[in-house]
C-alpha cells in the first residue's frame, strides 16, 4: 500500500523555523516527483513546493527564498525546511506524490501536519 | 487570487448532473494536463481525474473531465449526497514553473 506520513508540524513563533518530514512507503520513492501542498484554515489548497526525481526544485512565489525542499532517496523521505515563518504560513501541510513528473497531478496524499505561526 | 478560476459553489439535486469549470490561460490549462481533486470535510484531497480526462482506478465513471483551450470542466452525473465536498482543479504553470490550484468549488447536494 502506498503511504505518506508527515511529521514535524507544531507551534512556531513569527520569524522562526521548522522542518517538516514526509516518510514514504509502498512505492519506489526515487522514481517519482514529490510536492508539498498547504491549506490555511477555512481556505483552499495552495501548491507550495515540488522536487523532481533529479535535482530540480520548484517553489510558489509566496515561499520562495524562505522555504527549501529536499529529498533523501536512501530514506524514502521528503523534507520541507520552513524559515522566516509568517502568520500566513499557518496551515495544514500535505505531502503529495506525483503521478510521475513535477508537472503531473498527485495520486497519493498524506494526512497532513499542522503548522501554527503565533507568538 | 488564483490563476485558475472556479465558481465558489454549485448545487444539484440528487441524481442530476453538475459541471464545475476551471478557467486558466495559455501558460497553464491550455498547455498542460489538468487534474481534479475531491476533498471531503476534514480529509486530505483525493485524485478524481488526471491528464484532463483519465480516472484513477476506483473512481466511478460518474466523474469525468474534459478540456478545451484554456478551460477545463469536471462533470458529475447521477449526483449523490456523498458527493458533497470541495472540488479543486490543478495544473502546472509554465511561466511560474510551479503548480497552481483553482480556488475550489463547494458542491451542495440539495
Amino acid at each position: 500500500e502506498v503511504r505518506l506520513l508527515e511529521s514535524g508540524g507544531g507551534l512556531v513563533q513569527p520569524g522562526g523555523s521548522l522542518r517538516l518530514s514526509c516518510a514514504a512507503s509502498g512505492f519506489t520513492f526515487s522514481n517519482y516527483a514529490m510536492a508539498w501542498v498547504r491549506q490555511a484554515p477555512g481556505k483552499g489548497l495552495e501548491w507550495v513546493s515540488g522536487a523532481s526525481t533529479g535535482t530540480n526544485t520548484y517553489f510558489a512565489d509566496s515561499v520562495k527564498g524562505r522555504f527549501t525542499i529536499s529529498r533523501d532517496n536512501s530514506k524514502n523521505t521528503l523534507f520541507l525546511q520552513v524559515n522566516s515563518v509568517r502568520a500566513e504560513d499557518t496551515a495544514v501541510y500535505y505531502c503529495a506524490k506525483s503521478l510521475k513528473y513535477s508537472s503531473d497531478g498527485f495520486d497519493t496524499w498524506g494526512q497532513g501536519t499542522v503548522v501554527t505561526v503565533s507568538s | 487570487q488564483s490563476l485558475l478560476t472556479q465558481p465558489p459553489s454549485v448545487s444539484s439535486a440528487p441524481g442530476q448532473k453538475v459541471t464545475i469549470s476551471c478557467s486558466g490561460s495559455s501558460s497553464n490549462v491550455e498547455d498542460n494536463f489538468v487534474s481534479w481533486y475531491q476533498q471531503l470535510p476534514g480529509t486530505a484531497p483525493k485524485l478524481l481525474i488526471y491528464e484532463n480526462n483519465k480516472r484513477p482506478s476506483g473512481i466511478p465513471d460518474r466523474f469525468s473531465g474534459s478540456k478545451s483551450g484554456s478551460s477545463a470542466t469536471l462533470s458529475i452525473t447521477g449526483v449523490q449526497t456523498g458527493d458533497e465536498a470541495d472540488y479543486y482543479c490543478e495544473v502546472w504553470d509554465d511561466d511560474l514553473s510551479a503548480g497552481v490550484f483553482g480556488g475550489g468549488t463547494k458542491l451542495t447536494v440539495l
